[in-house]
Protein backbone atom coordinates (compact mmCIF):
# COMPACT_ATOMS: atom_id res chain seq x y z
CA UNK A 1 0.00 0.00 0.00
CA UNK A 2 1.74 3.24 -1.32
CA UNK A 3 0.89 5.81 0.94
CA UNK A 4 2.80 8.38 -0.68
CA UNK A 5 2.29 9.02 -4.68
CA UNK A 6 4.54 10.67 -7.19
CA UNK A 7 2.66 9.48 -10.33
CA UNK A 8 4.76 11.25 -12.65
CA UNK A 9 8.16 9.27 -13.67
CA UNK A 10 10.12 11.73 -15.12
CA UNK A 11 9.71 15.79 -15.72
CA UNK A 12 11.94 17.98 -17.83
CA UNK A 13 12.08 21.26 -18.20
CA UNK A 14 14.19 24.15 -19.75
CA UNK A 15 16.96 25.64 -17.76
CA UNK A 16 15.63 28.86 -16.28
CA UNK A 17 11.86 27.86 -16.26
CA UNK A 18 10.25 26.35 -13.52
CA UNK A 19 10.13 23.00 -12.30
CA UNK A 20 6.95 21.68 -10.66
CA UNK A 21 7.11 18.09 -8.87
CA UNK A 22 4.11 17.30 -7.05
CA UNK A 23 3.31 14.30 -4.41
CA UNK A 24 0.14 13.09 -3.17
CA UNK A 25 -0.21 11.19 -0.30
CA UNK A 26 -3.13 8.95 1.62
CA UNK A 27 -2.28 8.89 5.57
CA UNK A 28 -4.21 11.91 7.10
CA UNK A 29 -1.64 11.38 10.34
CA UNK A 30 1.16 12.47 8.01
CA UNK A 31 2.02 16.06 9.60
CA UNK A 32 5.69 16.34 8.78
CA UNK A 33 6.80 16.38 4.82
CA UNK A 34 9.87 16.40 3.33
CA UNK A 35 11.68 16.36 -0.49
CA UNK A 36 14.82 14.47 -1.22
CA UNK A 37 17.23 15.00 -4.24
CA UNK A 38 19.04 11.89 -5.25
CA UNK A 39 21.44 11.54 -7.59
CA UNK A 40 22.90 8.28 -9.10
CA UNK A 41 25.37 5.87 -6.42
CA UNK A 42 24.92 8.48 -3.93
CA UNK A 43 22.28 8.36 -0.94
CA UNK A 44 19.29 10.87 -0.84
CA UNK A 45 20.33 14.73 -0.11
CA UNK A 46 17.88 16.86 2.38
CA UNK A 47 16.43 19.78 0.19
CA UNK A 48 13.26 21.07 2.26
CA UNK A 49 10.50 20.27 4.73
CA UNK A 50 7.41 21.34 6.02
CA UNK A 51 5.39 21.28 8.92
CA UNK A 52 1.49 20.27 8.66
CA UNK A 53 0.39 23.86 10.27
CA UNK A 54 2.34 25.91 7.27
CA UNK A 55 1.04 25.97 3.81
CA UNK A 56 4.52 27.04 2.29
CA UNK A 57 8.13 27.06 3.11
CA UNK A 58 10.80 28.55 1.16
CA UNK A 59 14.61 28.11 0.53
CA UNK A 60 15.91 29.81 -2.13
CA UNK A 61 15.24 28.54 -5.64
CA UNK A 62 12.93 26.08 -3.92
CA UNK A 63 9.33 26.67 -2.71
CA UNK A 64 7.46 23.22 -1.09
CA UNK A 65 3.32 24.21 -1.45
CA UNK A 66 1.16 22.04 0.95
CA UNK A 67 -2.60 21.51 0.43
CA UNK A 68 -3.93 19.45 3.27
CA UNK A 69 -7.21 19.46 2.02
CA UNK A 70 -6.23 17.72 -1.65
CA UNK A 71 -3.68 16.21 0.72
CA UNK A 72 -1.12 17.33 -1.96
CA UNK A 73 2.89 18.84 -2.18
CA UNK A 74 4.55 20.05 -4.94
CA UNK A 75 8.08 21.38 -4.60
CA UNK A 76 8.66 24.29 -6.85
CA UNK A 77 12.08 24.87 -8.57
CA UNK A 78 12.38 28.14 -9.96
CA UNK A 79 14.84 28.97 -12.15
CA UNK A 80 15.88 25.56 -12.99
CA UNK A 81 19.61 25.25 -13.18
CA UNK A 82 21.46 22.02 -15.42
CA UNK A 83 22.70 20.53 -12.04
CA UNK A 84 19.39 20.42 -10.76
CA UNK A 85 18.70 17.30 -13.11
CA UNK A 86 18.25 14.03 -10.57
CA UNK A 87 15.62 11.96 -9.09
CA UNK A 88 13.54 13.81 -6.71
CA UNK A 89 11.57 11.85 -3.94
CA UNK A 90 8.93 13.07 -1.64
CA UNK A 91 8.12 11.58 2.06
CA UNK A 92 6.01 11.96 4.46
CA UNK A 93 6.38 11.33 8.37
CA UNK A 94 3.91 11.16 11.26
CA UNK A 95 5.28 11.96 14.45
CA UNK A 96 2.41 11.24 16.33
CA UNK A 97 2.58 7.64 16.20
CA UNK A 98 5.68 8.18 18.26
CA UNK A 99 7.88 7.34 15.64
CA UNK A 100 9.33 9.36 12.47
CA UNK A 101 10.52 6.96 10.02
CA UNK A 102 9.40 8.20 6.44
CA UNK A 103 7.58 6.80 3.87
CA UNK A 104 8.77 7.83 0.32
CA UNK A 105 7.58 8.48 -3.14
CA UNK A 106 8.63 6.58 -5.99
CA UNK A 107 10.08 9.26 -7.56
CA UNK A 108 10.38 11.31 -10.30
CA UNK A 109 13.79 12.04 -12.65
CA UNK A 110 14.24 15.83 -13.37
CA UNK A 111 15.62 16.59 -16.57
CA UNK A 112 16.77 20.07 -16.99
CA UNK A 113 17.87 20.86 -20.51
CA UNK A 114 20.36 23.49 -21.06
CA UNK B 1 29.08 14.87 2.33
CA UNK B 2 25.85 14.54 5.05
CA UNK B 3 28.45 13.15 7.42
CA UNK B 4 26.46 10.24 7.98
CA UNK B 5 29.21 6.87 6.10
CA UNK B 6 28.35 3.18 5.37
CA UNK B 7 30.43 0.59 4.77
CA UNK B 8 31.00 -1.49 2.49
CA UNK B 9 29.78 0.26 -0.46
CA UNK B 10 29.12 -2.67 -2.57
CA UNK B 11 28.79 -6.17 -1.57
CA UNK B 12 28.16 -9.28 -3.51
CA UNK B 13 27.26 -12.59 -2.17
CA UNK B 14 25.31 -15.78 -2.78
CA UNK B 15 22.04 -17.30 -1.49
CA UNK B 16 22.13 -18.50 1.52
CA UNK B 17 24.42 -16.50 3.13
CA UNK B 18 24.73 -13.78 5.83
CA UNK B 19 26.30 -10.40 6.05
CA UNK B 20 26.29 -7.13 8.07
CA UNK B 21 26.16 -3.59 6.90
CA UNK B 22 27.48 -0.54 8.78
CA UNK B 23 26.65 2.68 9.33
CA UNK B 24 28.28 5.52 11.42
CA UNK B 25 25.50 8.20 11.91
CA UNK B 26 26.29 12.24 12.26
CA UNK B 27 28.36 12.97 15.14
CA UNK B 28 25.71 13.91 17.77
CA UNK B 29 22.65 12.28 15.96
CA UNK B 30 21.40 9.67 18.35
CA UNK B 31 18.85 7.82 15.64
CA UNK B 32 19.95 5.76 12.90
CA UNK B 33 17.26 4.51 10.45
CA UNK B 34 17.78 1.48 7.62
CA UNK B 35 15.71 1.62 4.42
CA UNK B 36 15.93 -0.79 1.66
CA UNK B 37 15.43 0.45 -1.86
CA UNK B 38 14.72 -2.27 -4.28
CA UNK B 39 15.02 -1.50 -8.62
CA UNK B 40 12.66 0.85 -9.95
CA UNK B 41 10.91 1.83 -6.33
CA UNK B 42 10.96 4.04 -3.60
CA UNK B 43 12.65 3.86 -0.28
CA UNK B 44 10.96 0.68 2.18
CA UNK B 45 12.10 1.73 5.83
CA UNK B 46 12.85 -1.43 7.74
CA UNK B 47 13.63 -0.45 11.43
CA UNK B 48 14.96 2.47 13.80
CA UNK B 49 17.21 2.67 16.47
CA UNK B 50 17.14 5.46 18.85
CA UNK B 51 20.32 5.54 21.43
CA UNK B 52 20.65 1.93 21.37
CA UNK B 53 17.40 0.80 21.63
CA UNK B 54 15.07 -0.21 18.90
CA UNK B 55 12.33 2.54 18.74
CA UNK B 56 10.24 1.35 15.35
CA UNK B 57 9.94 -1.81 12.77
CA UNK B 58 8.93 -1.45 9.26
CA UNK B 59 8.55 -4.05 6.64
CA UNK B 60 11.43 -5.84 7.91
CA UNK B 61 12.24 -9.86 7.47
CA UNK B 62 12.71 -11.66 10.33
CA UNK B 63 15.81 -12.54 8.37
CA UNK B 64 16.83 -9.45 8.99
CA UNK B 65 18.25 -7.95 12.07
CA UNK B 66 20.20 -4.73 13.18
CA UNK B 67 21.52 -3.03 16.31
CA UNK B 68 22.72 -0.25 17.53
CA UNK B 69 25.98 -0.08 19.55
CA UNK B 70 26.90 2.24 22.75
CA UNK B 71 29.07 4.41 20.48
CA UNK B 72 25.59 4.50 18.28
CA UNK B 73 27.04 2.88 15.00
CA UNK B 74 24.69 0.70 13.61
CA UNK B 75 24.88 -2.71 12.23
CA UNK B 76 22.49 -4.58 9.76
CA UNK B 77 22.48 -8.32 9.67
CA UNK B 78 20.54 -10.01 6.44
CA UNK B 79 20.97 -13.80 6.66
CA UNK B 80 19.73 -16.49 4.60
CA UNK B 81 19.52 -14.53 1.41
CA UNK B 82 17.83 -14.84 -1.34
CA UNK B 83 17.64 -13.04 -4.90
CA UNK B 84 15.23 -10.85 -3.92
CA UNK B 85 16.91 -9.26 -1.33
CA UNK B 86 19.44 -7.42 -3.69
CA UNK B 87 18.80 -4.01 -2.87
CA UNK B 88 20.61 -0.57 -1.98
CA UNK B 89 20.69 -0.14 1.57
CA UNK B 90 20.51 3.01 3.46
CA UNK B 91 21.28 4.13 6.43
CA UNK B 92 19.97 7.66 7.51
CA UNK B 93 20.63 9.44 11.12
CA UNK B 94 18.88 12.15 13.01
CA UNK B 95 19.83 13.89 16.43
CA UNK B 96 15.95 13.43 17.92
CA UNK B 97 12.91 12.69 17.44
CA UNK B 98 10.00 14.44 15.97
CA UNK B 99 10.42 16.93 13.45
CA UNK B 100 14.16 15.98 12.01
CA UNK B 101 15.45 15.77 8.93
CA UNK B 102 17.09 12.56 8.27
CA UNK B 103 20.39 12.18 6.21
CA UNK B 104 21.59 9.71 4.58
CA UNK B 105 24.72 7.68 3.81
CA UNK B 106 25.85 6.40 0.12
CA UNK B 107 24.38 3.29 0.63
CA UNK B 108 25.20 -0.18 0.41
CA UNK B 109 24.58 -1.99 -2.73
CA UNK B 110 24.08 -5.70 -2.00
CA UNK B 111 23.74 -8.01 -5.18
CA UNK B 112 22.96 -11.81 -4.01
CA UNK B 113 23.65 -14.60 -6.50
Amino acid sequence: DQQVKQNSPSLSVQEGRISILNCDYTNSMFDYFLWYKKYPAEGPTFLISISSIKDKNEDGRFTVFLNKSAKHLSLHIVPSQPGDSAVYFCAASASQTGANNLFFGTGTRLTVIP
Amino acid sequence: DSGVTQTPKHLITATGQRVTLRCSPRSGDLSVYWYQQSLDQGLQFLIQYYNGEERAKGNILERFSAQQFPDLHSELNLSSLELGDSALYFCASSFRQGYNEQFFGPGTRLTVL
